[in-house]
C-alpha cells in the first residue's frame, strides 16, 4: 500500500536554504510531488518530479528523488517568509495521489 | 482561467443533517477528484471521476457518502446522516487526463465542514 512519511516542524532564517525530507513505500510510483498550503487554502502545486529523474530544478526549487532509498526532498533556496507554509509530498502511480502529513515550515525575520 | 472552485466555503451542520457540496473543475479538465483532509494530516483520497463516470471510490467513502458528475463539469459531494466525525475539509482537485499535464492535479480552496 502507500504510505508516506514527513517530518513535521522547520524553522529558517529568511534567506537561508531549508530542505524537507520525505518517505515513501509504493515502489510504482510514477511521479511523485510536492504541495504548499498555506493557513485556511487549499494545496497548491510546487512542482513534481518524474521516477526515471533524479532530480529537478525549477527557479528557487531543487527536487532531488532518491529511488533507491524512496526519498524524496524539496530545497527552497532564499526562504522567503512567504514560503511559510506546510509542504506536503505525495505519490501516484494509479491515479489517486497519496500524501504525507505535512511538514510546517516557519521563516523567521 | 479561474482555477478550481469550491461551494461553500464553510458549512456548519447539525449531527443528522444532510449536506452537499459542490466543486467546478478547471475548464475542460475531465477528471476530478475528491479527498479529505482532517487537522494535522495530508489529504486523504476519497474518489474520482473521468468525465461522468466514477471510475474508483476508497474506502473511506461509506454508504452514506454520493458523489455525481452528471453532465462530466461540475461535480457534487453529499454526505447523508452527518456525524461528528465527518467534520473535515473536503477538497476537490482536477486534472487532464491524456494530455501532457496528465499528472498535474490542481486543488481548489477546499470547503472546511463542522459537525455539532
Amino acid at each position: 500500500g502507500e504510505d508516506v512519511e514527513q517530518s513535521l516542524f522547520l524553522s529558517v532564517r529568511e534567506g537561508d536554504s531549508s530542505v524537507i525530507n520525505c518517505t515513501y513505500t509504493d515502489s510504482s510510483s510514477t511521479y511523485l510531488y510536492w504541495y504548499k498550503q498555506e493557513p485556511g487554502a487549499g494545496l497548491q502545486l510546487l512542482t513534481y518530479i518524474f521516477s526515471n529523474m533524479d532530480m529537478k530544478q525549477d527557479q528557487r526549487l531543487t527536487v532531488l528523488l532518491n529511488k533507491k532509498d524512496k526519498h524524496l526532498s524539496l530545497r527552497i533556496a532564499d526562504t522567503q517568509t512567504g514560503d511559510s507554509a506546510i509542504y506536503f509530498c505525495a505519490e501516484s502511480g494509479n491515479n489517486r495521489l497519496a500524501f504525507g502529513k505535512g511538514n510546517q515550515v516557519v521563516v523567521i525575520p | 482561467d479561474t482555477g478550481v472552485s469550491q461551494d461553500p466555503r464553510h458549512k456548519i451542520t447539525k449531527r443528522g443533517q444532510n449536506v452537499t457540496f459542490r466543486c467546478d473543475p478547471i475548464s475542460e479538465h475531465n477528471r476530478l477528484y475528491w479527498y479529505r483532509q482532517t487537522l494535522g494530516q495530508g489529504p486523504e483520497f476519497l474518489t474520482y471521476f473521468q468525465n461522468e463516470a466514477q471510475l474508483e471510490k476508497s474506502r473511506l467513502l461509506s454508504d452514506r457518502f454520493s458523489a455525481e458528475r452528471p453532465k462530466g463539469s461540475f461535480s457534487t459531494l453529499e454526505i447523508q446522516r452527518t456525524e461528528q466525525g465527518d467534520s473535515a475539509m473536503y477538497l476537490c482537485a482536477s486534472s487532464s487526463w491524456g494530455t501532457g499535464s496528465s499528472y498535474e492535479q490542481y486543488f481548489g480552496p477546499g470547503t472546511r465542514l463542522t459537525v455539532t
